[in-house]
């Protein structure tokens, strides 16, 4: 079945340094992908997406592109600052139902942690 | 702020004690879900109503019975629980084929 896979963390990194956050995932058809952010004591919250290939997601100074080539949507942003500390989830809809209609699939989490 | 409200933010309950959480959106959202996120584990598709109807349940065990009266609402009732069910219970909701929108969650400890 279809499933996503991020980087292990925690990751540490000092403020305005440069983060990445690999995910890949593998899929039967065409899903949609996401990546959610999770505050300290908080739900989720969508970050940004992407529905087809070579989109780029961005939002916040967030940016993640669709490579169906590699099967990847990796998490980047050129410059990290205390309260981007977090938890973040990559997703895929499940490719059952065609790509968008179907529920989500969540990776792990990977936690980020950013010192002054 | 995603629109999406639980309630109550926090619970603890005893193993014997019957308790129920509730999920309000008066996003539109035609399908709403119960997840379950617990410490070192990837986060837990419970169950999940399209149009108020159930379309989905995740091998849940049966001390956890949803409710969907109608599409802004979405209930748990929880009934004799283990310790091990002690967790973050997020609702969430989507409209169509767009983003799942999440609520703050429950976070439930089970004594």
């Amino acid at each position: 079945g279809d499933s996503v896979t991020q980087m292990e963390g925690p990751v540490t990194l000092s403020e305005e340094a440069f983060l990445t956050i690999n995910c890949t995932y593998t899929a039967t058809g065409y899903p949609s992908l996401f990546w959610y952010v999770q505050y300290p004591g908080e739900g989720l919250q969508l970050l940004l997406k992407a529905t087809k290939a070579d989109d780029k997601g961005s939002n916040k100074g967030f940016e993640a592109t669709y490579r169906k080539e590699t099967t990847s949507f990796h998490l980047e942003k050129g410059s990290v600052q205390v309260s981007d500390s977090a938890v973040y989830f990559c997703a895929l809809s499940d490719s059952r139902y065609g790509g968008s209609q179907g529920n989500l699939i969540f990776g792990k989490g990977t936690k980020l942690s950013v010192k002054p | 702020e995603t629109g999406v409200t639980q309630t109550p933010r926090h619970l603890v309950m005893g193993m014997t004690n019957k308790k129920s959480l509730k999920c309000e959106q008066h996003l539109g959202h035609n399908a709403m879900y119960w997840y379950k996120q617990s410490a070192k584990k990837p986060l837990e598709l419970m169950f999940v109503y399209n149009f108020k109807e159930q379309t989905e349940n995740n091998s849940v065990p049966s001390r956890f019975s949803p409710e969907c009266p109608n599409s802004s609402h979405l209930f748990l009732h929880l009934h004799t629980l283990q310790p091990e069910d002690s967790a973050l219970y997020l609702c969430a909701s989507r409209l169509l084929s767009n983003a799942i929108y999440f609520g703050p969650g429950t976070r439930l400890t089970v004594l």
